[in-house]
């Protein structure tokens, strides 16, 4: 059965300097689909990234990079320069092989502080 | 980008009543939708799978005959609460997923159901 697990379920970080949300999955498909999302206040879910399992690099969007370990199972989140407006939950994610079922991770609440 | 919509986005119903949810994509059509369901600080739980034209497949635990899905063409799907209980308050979402893009799905704006 696949599993997402999210370890933090609050994060603090600085302003303006960078912060790993950690990951870590377990599947026995070997291909697979991995990704994050933000989720504000206003409760929509917003795509950050996606890292496919045959990805041999590491996703990248703007600010935000995932550190995909295979061997480890683990598919953290790195946001660079944090912002303010960076504070909120955070859900990892990953797919089945077929891009069915998505399952999802217990999330981490970023804050950012001034 | 894709954009799915959800309408409405808050509902307040009576206890006993029934509530219709509508998920569209707006720009794009989605062979396969997706029902979620998120309580208070918790994650999202996949309720059901609908497909165009097909019954939706739902996830263990979820009561088929109270979740009405109708999935009636390739941009609506609904989720229809019936007989609604205050324990199905919660935030209920969809998604879409974009044809010949596998893994990537698009999120509507999510719906606040409370029941009193």
């Amino acid at each position: 059965a696949q599993k997402i697990t999210q370890t933090q379920p609050g994060m603090f970080v600085q302003e303006k300097e960078a912060v790993t949300l950690d990951c870590t999955y377990d599947t026995s498909d070997p291909s697979y689909g991995l990704f994050w999302y933000k989720q504000p206040s206003s409760g929509e879910m917003i795509f950050l990234i996606y890292q496919g399992s045959y990805d041999q690099q590491n996703a990248t969007e703007g600010r935000y990079s995932l550190n995909f370990q295979k061997a480890r199972k683990s598919a953290n989140l790195v946001i660079s320069a944090s912002q303010l407006g960076d504070s909120a939950m955070y859900f990892c994610a990953m797919s089945d092989t077929g891009g069915f079922k998505t399952i999802f991770g217990a999330g981490t609440r970023l804050f950012v502080k001034a | 980008g894709a954009v799915v919509s959800q309408h409405p986005s808050r509902v307040i119903c009576k206890s006993g009543t029934s509530v219709k949810i509508e998920c569209r994509s707006l720009d794009f059509q989605a062979t396969t939708m997706f029902w979620y369901r998120q309580f208070p600080k918790q994650s999202l739980m996949l309720m059901a799978t609908s497909n165009e034209g097909s019954k939706a497949t739902y996830e263990q635990g979820v009561e088929k005959d109270k979740f009405l899905i109708n999935h009636a063409s390739l941009t609506l799907s609904t989720l229809t609460v019936t007989s609604a209980h205050p324990e199905d308050s919660s935030f209920y979402i969809c998604s879409a997923d974009l044809a010949g893009t596998p893994y990537e799905q698009y999120f509507g704006p999510g719906t606040r159901l409370t029941v009193t």
